[in-house]
């Protein structure tokens, strides 16, 4: 069956980076897409970004642009997503979901709590 | 950017009535409209895609209309289970509605 595992929580100090990864398992990794989205608590979903896992393309939320990097590893199927300078405003779950083949989330990992505090 | 209005916020019902919720967009969207349900702790769960088609595994209770700018989400008879937060979708950008909380009464 399909499953996307992330990494566990993170605690991040104001400026430093996270890097937080999704490994897929159950399908052919090359033949989706895969997205970021973060919730920060009590909030609402907030989209981040989609790589190409064939080629490896990415295209980012404007709001990201400059702080993030989304990158995959074929030979694991494994897929990260990197935030720089962090604020206390990044502290969120952070989820990868997989495309289907319209174009919508049908699988998500099971998230990744990020904190950011001093 | 097109921007996804919820309303309402909240919805406060009992089990088995109908629930109706919608969502708006700033701009067309054709049919290209998702609708998920997020419970606390969890991830979000697709629902419906394509502004009506129901997604593997979800009850016929779940239903989705509309196009272009106005979409409807409707659950026939609420079950405990469906106490839970609403979220559309658009698949042009990947922007989210703000969600409606849909409360027991």
């Amino acid at each position: 069956q399909v499953q996307l595992v992330q990494s566990g929580a993170e605690v991040k100090k104001p400026g430093a980076s996270m890097k937080v990864s999704c490994e897929a398992s159950g399908y052919i990794f090359t033949n989706y897409y895969l997205h970021w989205v973060r919730q920060a608590s009590g909030q609402g979903l907030e989209w981040m970004g989609i790589i190409n896992l064939r080629g490896g393309s990415t295209t980012y939320a404007q709001k990201f642009q400059g702080r993030v990097t989304m990158t995959r590893d074929t030979s694991t199927s494994t897929v990260y997503m990197e935030l720089s300078s962090l604020r206390s405003e990044d502290a969120a779950v952070y989820y990868c979901a997989r495309a289907n083949l319209q174009g919508y989330f049908d699988y998500w990992g099971q998230g990744t709590l990020v904190t950011v505090s001093s | 950017e097109i921007m996804l209005t919820q309303s309402p916020a909240t919805l406060s019902l009992s089990p088995g009535e109908r629930a109706t919720l919608s969502c708006r967009a700033s701009q067309s969207v054709g049919s290209y409209l998702a609708w998920y349900q997020q419970k606390p702790g969890q991830a979000p769960r697709l629902l419906i895609y394509d502004a009506s088609n129901r997604a593997t595994g979800i009850p016929a209770r779940f239903s989705g209309s509309g196009s272009g700018t106005d979409f409807t989400l409707t659950i026939s008879s609420l079950e405990p289970a469906d106490f839970a937060v609403y979220y559309c979708q658009q698949r042009s950008t990947w922007t989210f509605g703000q969600g409606t909380k849909v409360e027991i009464k």
